[in-house]
């Protein structure tokens, strides 16, 4: 059973950036068939889409993240990471990570709380 | 703020059918693109409940069905249960800037 898992601090400084992980198990990262994306939930808020990424490279992302976000991918560790810039507390939120067969999530990580906080 | 949007709670008795609506333009819904619904319980990741704008995966019981007229899609539980309550969202794809991934505002459905 395909399982993702997301990793990372979880209490990042304003103004620093947010670097998180997503690890893969249970099915490989290198399949042509899909793309990963990360997927936010501030408190309180709906679900913001924050960009997917191909295992070859390839990543795109939300217009309104689009200058501060970077997503990678690292196939020998079945992984794919999130890394957002100049944090402010309007990023606190939970972050997920999912599998996108096509345009939309299918398997979803259980989330991680990021608080942006001094 | 999102270009999907959804009433912000729907209610009904056990058994009854409540529906939940999505409203998008012709850049998203209305050009064609799917969309899909997602359950969201508190405290757990979301959980695809329709694809392909009609589709359900394994394991999602019948009484979920989906529909898209125009520029809205439709979300339609019948038989309403109590563990039905939760948070509900609509997806789609907009090809505007450069076409990105777009979650509906979220309606909250709530058992009586």
């Amino acid at each position: 059973q395909l399982q993702l898992q997301e990793s990372g601090p979880g209490l990042v400084r304003p103004s620093e950036t947010l670097s998180l992980t997503c690890t893969v198990s249970g099915g490989s990262i290198s399949s042509s068939n899909y793309y990963w994306g990360w997927i936010r939930q501030p408190p309180g808020k709906g679900l913001e889409w924050i960009g997917s990424v191909y295992y070859s490279g390839s990543p795109f992302y939300s217009p309104s993240l689009r200058s501060r976000v970077t997503l990678s991918v690292d196939t020998s560790k079945n992984q794919f990471s999130l890394r957002l810039t100049s944090v402010t507390a309007a990023d606190t939120a939970v972050y997920y990570c999912a599998r996108a067969p096509h345009q939309h999530f299918d398997f979803w990580g259980q989330g991680i709380l990021v608080t942006v906080s001094s | 703020q999102s270009v999907l949007t959804q009433p912000p709670s729907v209610s009904g008795a056990p058994g009854q059918r409540v529906t939940v609506s999505c409203t998008g333009s012709s850049s998203n819904i209305g050009a064609g693109f799917d969309v899909y619904w997602y359950q969201k319980l508190p405290g757990t990741a979301p959980k695809l409940l329709i694809y392909g704008d009609n589709n359900r995966p394994s394991g999602v019981p019948d009484r979920f069905s989906g529909s898209k007229f125009g520029t809205s899609a439709s979300l339609a539980i019948t038989g309403l249960q109590a563990e039905d309550e939760a948070d509900y969202y609509c997806q789609s794809y907009d090809s505007s800037l450069n076409g990105y991934f777009v979650f509906g505002t979220g309606t909250k459905v709530s058992v009586l």
